[in-house]
Parts: C-alpha cells; structure tokens; sequence
C-alpha cells in the first residue's frame, strides 16, 4: 500500500536559512509526487509536483523538490527562508486509484527572526 | 475568481444534530472532494466524485453523506453528529484526476460538543 512519511512535525529555521522538508514515500507503481502548503486558516495550495521527467522540479516561492527514487524520497527545499515560508507543509502521492492521494501528517515550519 | 468556497467557516454542534456543509466551485471541475484534516494525520477522504450525480466512499465515509445534483456544488452532509466528527473539514475540485493540482476551500472547522 501506498504511505507517506514526513520526518519532523516540526521544524525550526532562521530567517535566511535553508529550509529542508523531508517525505519520503512508499509506492508500487511510478509515483506522482506533490507538495503542498497550508498558510494559517487557509486551505492548501499545490506547491509544486512530480508526475515524469527531469527529477528536480522547481515550485512556487522559490521552493524545489527532488524525486531520489533510490531513496524514495522527495525532499523539499529552499535556499533561504522567509517569514512568509511559515506554514505548514503536506507531502502527497497519487494512490493506486485515480482519485485518491495519500497524505502525509504535515511538517511545520516555524521561522525565526 | 472565487475558486472553491465553503460555508461555515465555523460550527459548533451538540451530539445528535446534523447538518450540512456547503461546498462550492466555479472552474467547472468535474473532481470533487471532501477530506478531513485531524491534528497530526494528514488529510484522509470522506467522499469524492467524478461528475455530476456519481459520487462514491473514501476512506473514512462512515457518519457521511454526499450529494451531486450539479457540476458546481457538494454537500456534505452529517447525520446523528458525533465527537469523533470534530475536525477540519476541506472540500477541493481538480479538472481531472491523477496528476492535476486540487483546488482547496478555506475549510470548516467543526466542533461537536
């Protein structure tokens, strides 16, 4: 069965600093891959994804996301963060059925000044 | 664009009650779905349909119900509520299934008391 892992309920950076968000995934099939974000008291928005093709994919704000299929992993990145970044993070993949993603339980990101 | 919007954003209810959550879009998406969001799990599906009129269970659709008379709108609806029914709720749409992006409303948060 499909699952997803994000490693840190919780993660603390300072402004400037490099943002590293971590999934990991289990899958059967070729994964489609997504991130989205959570901004407070919002819904979420599709950050970036990947379905086939190059393996590093670039997002919104400046986020990227590399697929490792070796490591089945998609990891979440950005050179410096921002106030702003502070949300939550959710990684997903495509379920064995169309319709379905699977979640992981959300990273979130705390920004320091 | 209005995008997806959902009514309340809040509700508390006694146990017993029912009541309808309203979800609407206006990018005429076939998909449509209801998840709830509970604190450190990610979002697990209630409901999704591929068109108007055919609907069909997630993976928790136990407490729920669902409706589909129009491409734009989605009710959800809940019967006898329960504590265990306290959470988030989103409803989202895509234009297809797979690998699109899925739009997401504000949210519900619901309470049952």
């Amino acid at each position: 069965a499909q699952s997803v892992t994000q490693l840190g309920s919780h993660v603390s950076v300072s402004e400037g600093a490099l943002v590293l968000l971590r999934c990991n995934y289990s899958s059967s099939v070729p994964p489609y891959l997504f991130w989205y974000v959570q901004y407070p008291n919002q819904g979420l928005q599709l950050l970036l994804k990947y379905t086939t093709g190059a393996t590093l994919v670039k997002g919104i704000n400046g986020f990227e996301a590399e697929f490792k299929k070796s490591e089945t992993s998609f990891h979440l990145t950005k050179p410096s963060a921002h106030m702003s970044d502070a949300a939550e993070y959710f990684c997903a993949v495509k379920g064995r059925s169309n319709y379905q993603l699977i979640w992981g339980a959300g990273t979130k990101l705390i920004i320091k000044p | 664009n209005a995008g997806v919007t959902q009514t309340p954003k809040f509700r508390i209810l006694k146990i017993g009650q029912s009541m309808t959550l309203q979800c609407t879009q206006d990018m005429n998406h076939n998909y449509m779905y209801w998840y709830r969001q509970d604190p450190g799990m990610g979002l697990k599906l209630i409901y999704y349909s591929v068109g108007a009129g055919i609907t069909d269970k997630g993976e928790v659709p136990n407490g729920y119900n669902v409706s589909r008379s129009t491409t734009e709108d989605f009710p959800l609806r809940l019967e006898l509520a329960a504590p265990s029914q306290t959470s988030v709720y989103f409803c989202a749409s895509s234009p297809r299934q797979g690998d699109t992006e899925a739009f997401f409303g504000q949210g519900t948060r619901l309470t049952v008391v």
